[in-house]
């Protein structure tokens, strides 16, 4: 079974500090590994791809297949990156259903 | 171009009601999926459509929940007999299957 796991519902950085959000999963396979982005009053949208290798609005996220992990950073938060983020996994093979997780909700305060 | 468009935006329904919500993709778009959002929660998978063909609805959780795609293009996703527990942000998404979703607006259900 498919499992994405987010363990931190609520993130508070200041802007200007470094901000990492941490994201778990497991799968049998070959999973591909998404972040996706719900801004205040906008519908949710792809951040960023692990097999695109992007960095995105100067986020990051590395897939670690060692530890299971995809964790999104970025080295200086600002103010416009407060959203909600959601880690999400599909299968890979076809493009089939996402698993997401819980989401986390970051705060960058001024 | 256009987004996906969902409607109703909002719906309240009493207990017991059928409920029908409309998802139009982007055109072109070959691969439509559903998924239930409950407060706090990501999204869960529901169904999804390659064209017109129901390529996997492990999601549904029940046979009150029913979904159609029938001309490949827009869908409509039916909860009869409409319980409490049924309440819930429904979101649509489409993709041209390069494994990007791009998704609606969403349309929240609550069932008095």
């Amino acid at each position: 079974a498919q499992r994405v796991t987010q363990p931190e519902k609520l993130l508070s950085v200041f802007k200007g500090a470094p901000v990492e959000l941490k994201c778990n999963y497991s799968y049998s396979g070959s999973p591909e590994l998404f972040w996706y982005v719900q801004y205040s009053r906008q519908r949710l949208q792809l951040l960023l791809r692990h097999i695109s290798r992007e960095s995105i609005k100067g986020f990051t996220a590395d897939l670690n297949k060692g530890e299971t992990s995809f964790h999104l950073k970025k080295p200086f938060a600002q103010e416009e990156d407060s959203a909600m983020y959601y880690c999400a996994l599909s299968s890979g093979t076809s493009y089939g259903k996402l698993t997401f997780g819980q989401g986390t909700i970051l705060t960058v305060h001024p | 171009g256009a987004g996906v468009s969902q409607s109703p935006r909002y719906k309240v329904t009493k207990r017991g009601q059928d409920v029908a919500l409309r998802c139009d993709p982007i055109s072109g778009h070959v691969s439509l999926y559903w998924y239930r959002q409950a407060l706090g929660q990501g999204p869960e998978f529901l169904t999804y459509f390659n064209y017109e063909a129901q390529q996997d609805k492990s999601g549904l959780p029940n046979d009150r929940f029913s979904a159609e795609r029938p001309e490949g293009s827009i869908s409509t996703l039916t909860i009869q007999r409409t319980e409490q527990r049924d309440s819930a942000m429904y979101r649509c998404a489409s993709s041209p299957n390069t494994g990007e979703q791009y998704f609606g607006p969403g349309t929240r259900l609550t069932v008095t």
